[in-house]
């Protein structure tokens, strides 16, 4: 089905260790987002893209890093985990005026 | 800066009472406003769009300017609306979407 694929669903983390999120999109779509969402605090974008070849800061990008690897994927990386990255991580994408279509989430936790 | 605020975090209604979420925002240009929807542990969908003045699953929602508001409304709520909700707010000239902070409806039985 055409839609947003992340990867992994689930990973559990300790302090200081790296890893990646997948994101990779198959309609098409130019511009491609990260988010996490908070208890409380909403989703809040780290980082976005708004084409191949191009990326820029979100509202709170401290701790990330990102890669538009080509059109359709666009991956977060964590360099070294904190316990306060711990959150659900939604990638989306986007395109026109028809809204945004998100993936289905990873549940990240950082001990 | 663009800004949305959704000033319920809890918001509970009986089955077919009606239901209002309210959602105000600060943009300095023209908006363009959405509400997304999250039902348990799934990814949020798209409810509506204020540009096509649609009702989907019953919820419709107005754009009003003078207010700066952009709410929420069923008229007769049922228990399978229980979810979070997402005002949000696309801004074209940064290029990105906006959130409230969501308010998490339960409709009781």
């Amino acid at each position: 089905n055409a839609g947003v694929t992340q990867t992994p669903k689930f990973q559990v983390l300790k302090t200081g260790q790296s890893m990646t999120l997948q994101c990779a999109q198959d309609m098409n779509h130019n511009s491609m987002y990260w988010y996490r969402q908070d208890p409380g605090m909403g989703l809040r974008l780290i980082y976005y893209s708004a084409s191949e070849g191009t990326t820029d800061k979100g509202e709170v990008p401290n701790g990330y890093n990102v890669s538009r690897l080509n059109k359709r994927e666009f991956s977060l990386r964590l360099e070294s985990a904190a316990p306060s990255q711990t959150s659900v991580y939604f990638c989306a994408s986007r395109e026109g005026l028809y809204g945004y279509t998100f993936g289905s989430g990873t549940r990240l936790t950082v001990v | 800066a663009q800004r949305v605020t959704q000033p319920e975090k809890l918001l509970s209604v009986f089955k077919g009472a009606p239901v209002e979420l309210k959602c105000n925002y600060s943009y300095s240009g023209s908006p363009e406003l959405f509400w997304y929807v999250q039902y348990s542990r799934q990814r949020l969908q798209l409810l509506l769009r204020h540009i096509s003045r649609e009702s989907i699953k019953g919820f419709t929602a107005d754009l009003n300017k003078g207010e700066t508001s952009f709410h929420l409304k069923k008229p007769f709520a049922q228990e399978e609306d229980s979810a979070m909700y997402y005002c949000a707010l696309y801004s074209g000239s940064a290029r990105q979407l906006t959130f409230g902070s969501g308010t998490q409806l339960t409709v009781l039985p």
